[in-house]
């Protein structure tokens, strides 16, 4: 089945250490978003691509990065990690303005 | 910052009876609104994706009404069922992405 593939789907990290999350898709779809949701908040808007286009929020702190090598993959750095940073991330893509097809999302800790 | 409200922030239903709630958008500049349902532990699903004012939607024992000019979204689930239980999110399409609401979780007593 063509899916949207998060790894890993918990990740625990240190202070200061940084990480990378990773997203993959089998459905060829031209955009790739990155959500932040911290808990019984509304999912946050980090970042999409739109092809080859990065398209970065205003209020995305420079700590997070993203890099798209290719169609299938997309992925978060995130530099230094802080308390705060705690979250659940989420993948999702779409073809275009159309409805988004979402990973299972990776709960990120920080101790 | 735009604001999508959803109510209530959960609800309790018993199995069988039916329920809805709501989702609250701006009204101005309107091109789509997504509903999502959330299990835990799994990927968020599409619902519904609607655009045009009076849509109502259907998907099983789900439905959604859409009023763009006062800015109001209804989801009803008719008949609940314990695997209605999750977070049904509500997204408004504006500048070429999605801003969600936080979400309505639903869960069903049997």
């Amino acid at each position: 089945d063509a899916m949207v593939i998060q790894n890993p789907r918990y990740q625990v990290t240190q202070f200061g250490k940084p990480v990378t999350l990773s997203c993959s898709q089998t459905l060829n779809h031209n955009v790739m978003y990155w959500y932040q949701q911290k808990s019984s908040q509304a999912p946050k808007l980090l970042f999409h691509y739109y092809d080859k286009d990065f398209n970065n929020e205003a209020d995305t702190p420079d700590n997070f990065q993203s890099r798209r090598p290719n169609t299938s993959f997309c992925f978060l750095d995130i530099r230094s990690p802080g308390l705060g940073d705690a979250a659940m991330y989420l993948c999702a893509t779409s073809r275009g303005e159309t409805q988004q097809y979402f990973g299972p999302g990776t709960r990120l800790t920080v101790t | 910052i735009l604001n999508v409200e959803q109510s209530p922030q959960s609800l309790h239903v018993q199995e069988g009876d039916s329920t809805n709630f709501t989702c609250s958008f701006p009204s101005s500049n309107f091109y789509a609104l997504h509903w999502y349902r959330w299990e835990t532990a799994k990927s968020p699903e599409a619902l519904f994706v609607m655009t045009l004012n009076g849509d109502e939607k259907k998907k099983g024992r789900i439905s959604a009404t859409l009023n763009t000019k006062e800015g109001y979204s209804y989801l009803y689930i008719k008949g609940s069922q314990p695997e209605d239980s999750a977070t049904y999110l509500c997204a408004f399409w504006i500048d070429y992405k999605l801003s969600f609401g936080a979400g309505t979780t639903v869960t069903v007593r049997a």
